[in-house]
C-alpha cells in the first residue's frame, strides 16, 4: 500500500545550520506531497506542499522538490532558527482518497 | 476567513468513563471533516472522516464514533474509555477531496485516561 518513510529524529542542530529531513514515499499513482510541522503544544499547519513531479514547495525559508525518479520530498532550510524547533511531518494524498497518509514525523531540535 | 476549534483543549478521564469531544468549523460550508489521533511519539492515525451531515467513514475499527449533527460540528464520543484511548486528538478540515486540496487542523485536545 501507500506508505510514507522519514528519517528518525531527533535532528539536533545549531542555530543557521543547514537543514535536510529526508521523505521517501510509495504510491501506485501520483500523490499529491505535504509538509505538515506541529509546534510543541499545538496542532498541524501546512508548511508547503507540490501537486506534481519537479513542482517545489516553499514557505518561511523552507523548500522542498517533488521528486518523481527518486520517490522523495526532501525537505531543506538553509539557515534555521531557534524558533523552527518542531515535528514535522511529511504527507501523501492520492486521487479519490480522503486519506492523507502521514510518516511518523521527524523531531527537530535547534540550539542557540 | 476559516477556523476550526476544539474542546476541551485537556481532559483526564478514568476508565471506563464516557467521552465527547467537539470540533467546529466557521467561515465555509460543506467541508470535509476528519479526527485523528496522535499516540506519543508518533504519526497520525486518520479515525473518522465525514463529507456531509450525518455522513461518517470509520478508518480503523475501534471503541469510538463520531458524529456530525450540524454542517460544520463533529463530534467524537465513547460510551467507555479504555487506557489506550490516550492520545493527542486532532479535527481537521478541508475543502473537498481532491488530491491538491490541503487539511487544515485545529489546535487538538490532549486527552489521558487513568
Amino acid at each position: 500500500g501507500d506508505s510514507v518513510t522519514q528519517m528518525e529524529g531527533p535532528v539536533t542542530l545549531s542555530e543557521e545550520a543547514f537543514l535536510t529531513i529526508n521523505c521517501t514515499y510509495t504510491a501506485t499513482g501520483y500523490p499529491s506531497l505535504f509538509w505538515y510541522v506541529q509546534y510543541p503544544g499545538e496542532g498541524l499547519q501546512l508548511l508547503l506542499k507540490a501537486t506534481k513531479a519537479d513542482d517545489k514547495g516553499s514557505n518561511k525559508g523552507f523548500e522542498a522538490t517533488y521528486r518523481k525518479e527518486t520517490t522523495s520530498f526532501h525537505l531543506e532550510k538553509g539557515s534555521v532558527q531557534v524558533s523552527d524547533s518542531a515535528v514535522y511531518f511529511c504527507a501523501l494524498n492520492m486521487d479519490s482518497n480522503y486519506q492523507l497518509i502521514w510518516g511518523a514525523g521527524t523531531k527537530l531540535i535547534i540550539k542557540p | 476567513s476559516q477556523t476550526i476549534h476544539q474542546w476541551p483543549a485537556t481532559l483526564v478521564q478514568p476508565v471506563g468513563s464516557p467521552l465527547s469531544l467537539e470540533c467546529t468549523v466557521e467561515g465555509t460550508s460543506n467541508p470535509n471533516l476528519y479526527w485523528y489521533r496522535q499516540a506519543a511519539g508518533r504519526g497520525l492515525q486518520l479515525l473518522f472522516y465525514s463529507v456531509g451531515i450525518g455522513q461518517i467513514s470509520s478508518e480503523v475499527p475501534q471503541n469510538l464514533s463520531a458524529s456530525r449533527p450540524q454542517d460544520r460540528q463533529f463530534i467524537l464520543s465513547s460510551k467507555k474509555l479504555l487506557l489506550s484511548d490516550s492520545g493527542f486528538y486532532l479535527c481537521a478540515w478541508s475543502r473537498d477531496s481532491s488530491t491538491t486540496d490541503t487539511q487544515y487542523f485545529g489546535p487538538g485536545t490532549r486527552l489521558t485516561v487513568l
